[in-house]
């Protein structure tokens, strides 16, 4: 079983709609979770931490059930500018960060 | 402030040849890491630096990769005798605090073709 697995997608959506991406990890050490960004032959930047309380920024929701060792990202009211792929990221002590191989959202007018 | 950097953007190599790539990091970041990204696939951890400690070297798919990290900045991943399976994009990252903690900031990668 791979460590951290995405819904590859392609995710393609109108512009307005919300887009729902989750995520399964299976290391129960787990301590810290990202959603990062990655347009097309570009480098990944962070998107959002993930916090267990869940956390919000602008249209970008993000909820983390530990229990179930799921990550989840929405996204509401979709921009043009939000196509790129999303990568799941989860870390643990002692070791680097552990990327899916991420989800792929195409907005269309 | 400059971001990380990468040298070169682009390489293409023959067979069997030594590579080197080159990357610098954000100043003043303690944690440096490689990662490779091969056509429709996740980033791979290949090595981590973090200080002065020994670095994390769990990731390096074979004894052809090697890195070095000089004095606690700049880094160079080498890769000897290339094969064409090592094409694939190598993302360098740094971040301010090691261990994964710390949000890692990218270089815009070395894109390597082994033909």
């Amino acid at each position: 079983r791979k460590e951290v697995e995405q819904d590859p997608g392609p995710f393609n959506v109108p512009e307005g709609a919300t887009v729902a991406f989750n995520c399964t990890y299976s290391n129960s050490a787990s301590q810290s979770f990202f959603w990062y960004r990655q347009d097309c032959r570009k480098e990944p930047k962070l998107l959002m931490s993930v916090y267990s309380s869940g956390n919000e920024d602008g249209r970008f929701t993000a909820q983390l059930n530990r229990a179930s060792q799921y990550i989840s990202l929405l996204i509401r009211d979709s921009k043009l500018s939000d196509s790129a792929t999303y990568l799941c990221v989860v870390h643990q002590a002692g070791t680097a960060l552990i990327f899916g191989k991420g989800t792929t959202l195409s907005v269309s007018s | 402030g400059a971001g990380v950097s990468q040298s070169p953007s682009n390489k293409v190599t023959e067979k069997g040849k030594d590579v080197e790539l080159r990357c610098d990091p954000i100043s003043g970041h303690t944690a440096l890491y490689w990662y490779r990204q091969s056509l429709g696939q996740g980033l791979e951890f290949l090595i981590y630096f973090q200080g002065n400690s020994a670095p994390d070297k769990s990731g390096l798919p074979s004894d052809r990769f090697s890195a070095e990290r000089t004095g606690g900045s700049v880094s160079t991943l080498t890769i000897q005798r290339t094969q064409q399976e090592d094409s694939a994009v190598y993302l360098c990252a740094s971040s301010l605090v090691g261990g994964g903690a710390g949000i890692q900031y990218f270089g815009a990668g070395t894109r390597l073709s082994v033909l």
